[in-house]
């Protein structure tokens, strides 16, 4: 079984801090590694869709790194606020497979 | 409004007693996969569809089945639930598995006693 590995399992920021988590996944028979952003009792909700080795994606004060050499990923977040506050899951498609391996998420708490 | 709706949103119910968890979406994707969250596990995906007809097993799919006839429905079925399968459930669609974006339903708690 593909493993994908999130770290730290979860964090606490001040309100205007920058702060970044890793994915990690197999390098071999990659095909895309995706984010996604999960808030307390809603549904995780896409953030980005990466491909390409080297790929940087923007959405806002979000952006993601993509290093499939060596197989992790980069979430930053810049000026932490606290509606960030939410598990960030990454996951990774088995192969050719097409099972979606979701990692265990980071927990970002920000704290106003 | 684009979205995956599921039925019911939460469920009691007791084992043995068969239920169906339904599954729509209206954006006419070829993808859709259903996946339970427990605690510390993360999300692991029970069966995923590439397209009608067409399933496949994902890492959890003991004491479970689903159907895909129409495009637009994946129901997951639960024929003879056990409280091991107590958990948080969702179903999800993408244009495909891989690369493209999974859009997620609101989830389905269901216990069974």
């Amino acid at each position: 079984i593909l493993n994908v590995e999130q770290s730290p399992q979860s964090l606490h920021v001040q309100e205007g801090d920058s702060t970044n988590f890793t994915c990690s996944f197999p390098s071999s028979n990659f095909y895309a590694l995706h984010w996604y952003r999960w808030e307390t009792a809603k549904s995780p909700e896409a953030l980005f869709v990466m491909t390409l080795n080297g790929d940087e994606k923007k959405k806002g004060r979000i952006s993601a790194t993509l290093n499939t050499k060596e197989g992790y990923s980069y979430l930053y977040i810049k000026g932490s606020q606290p509606e960030d506050s939410a598990t960030y899951l990454c996951a990774s498609p088995g192969g050719a497979t097409n099972k979606l391996i979701f990692g265990t998420g980071t927990l970002l708490a920000v704290q106003p | 409004e684009a979205q995956v709706t599921q039925n019911p949103r939460y469920l009691i119910t007791v084992t043995g007693k068969k239920l169906t968890v339904t599954c729509s979406q209206n954006m006419n994707h070829e993808y859709m996969s259903w996946y339970r969250q427990d605690p510390g596990l993360g999300l692991r995906q029970i069966y995923y569809s590439m397209n009608v007809e067409v399933t496949d097993k994902g890492d959890v799919p003991e004491g479970y089945k689903v159907s895909r006839k129409e495009k637009r429905n994946f129901p997951l079925i639960l024929e003879s639930p056990s409280p091991n399968q107590t958990s948080l459930y969702f179903c999800a669609s993408s244009f495909r598995g891989d690369t493209g974006e999974l859009f997620f339903g609101e989830g389905s708690r269901l216990t069974v006693l």
